[in-house]
């Protein structure tokens, strides 16, 4: 059974600081995605990492895969308030196949502040 | 360009009543659609995907089921709602033709069993 785990899970920024979201998968997968929440929202598509060493950048954001380490990080630079929301990650379990499913973490509620 | 739509957007009903939720896509053909549950806190699970009409797979068993009429239509459903069935129902296409599988999701319909 395929695990999809974040940390951390509630992370507090001062504004204009750095930091780094961490998932961390159980089985093989070449293909895993970021996905952000405001507070009562529905899930907004940030970045699809496709293979080993895929690095997709936007804004104050920065996504990358390591699938030897089933690894991946989403780098936070220079937080601004608008940044606050929950992050998840999720990891498609079909690999090849054109409807496969994915599996979320537990997301990473984000709040930045002054 | 591509939209999806879910109704209602809030529903509260009595413990033993049914249920039917509505998603339905607009500006594609023959996607794969899915419906997650997102319990308050946090993580998404995976209810049902569909890839065709007619073609339903359950994730988790329990007393909810879905059907797909029509091509870009798919049903959640329930003949009597548990307390339990409370959560932030969303449903998410992907389309058959990418070589990946990117969810996007609707608004969500929000469900309070009372």
């Amino acid at each position: 059974e395929l695990k999809v785990e974040q940390n951390p899970l509630f992370l507090s920024m001062q504004e204009g600081k750095n930091y780094t979201i961490y998932c961390n998968y159980s089985t093989t997968s070449d293909r895993l995605y970021w996905y952000r929440q405001d507070p009562g929202k529905s899930l907004e598509s940030l970045f699809v990492l496709l293979s080993n060493g895929a690095v997709k950048q936007e804004g104050r954001l920065m996504a990358s895969l390591d699938t030897k380490a089933r690894l991946s990080t989403l780098h936070i630079t220079a937080a601004v308030h608008d940044l606050s929301a929950t992050y998840f990650c999720a990891v498609d379990r079909a690999g090849g196949t054109s409807y496969g499913k994915l599996t979320f973490g537990q997301g990473t509620i984000l709040t930045v502040h002054p | 360009s591509q939209t999806i739509h879910q109704w209602p957007a809030t529903l509260v009903q009595p413990v033993g009543s049914p249920l039917s939720l509505e998603c339905t896509v607009e500006g594609t053909s023959n996607p794969n659609l899915y419906w997650y549950r997102q319990a308050a806190g946090r993580g998404l699970q995976l209810l049902f995907y569909s890839v065709g009409i007619g073609q339903i797979s359950s994730e988790v068993p329990q007393n909810l089921s879905a059907s797909r009429p029509q091509d870009r239509q798919f049903i959640l459903s329930s003949k009597k709602l548990l307390l339990s069935d409370s959560g932030f129902y969303l449903c998410a296409w992907s389309s058959q033709t990418s070589s990946y599988n990117e969810q996007f999701f609707g608004p969500g319909t929000r469900l309070t069993v009372l």
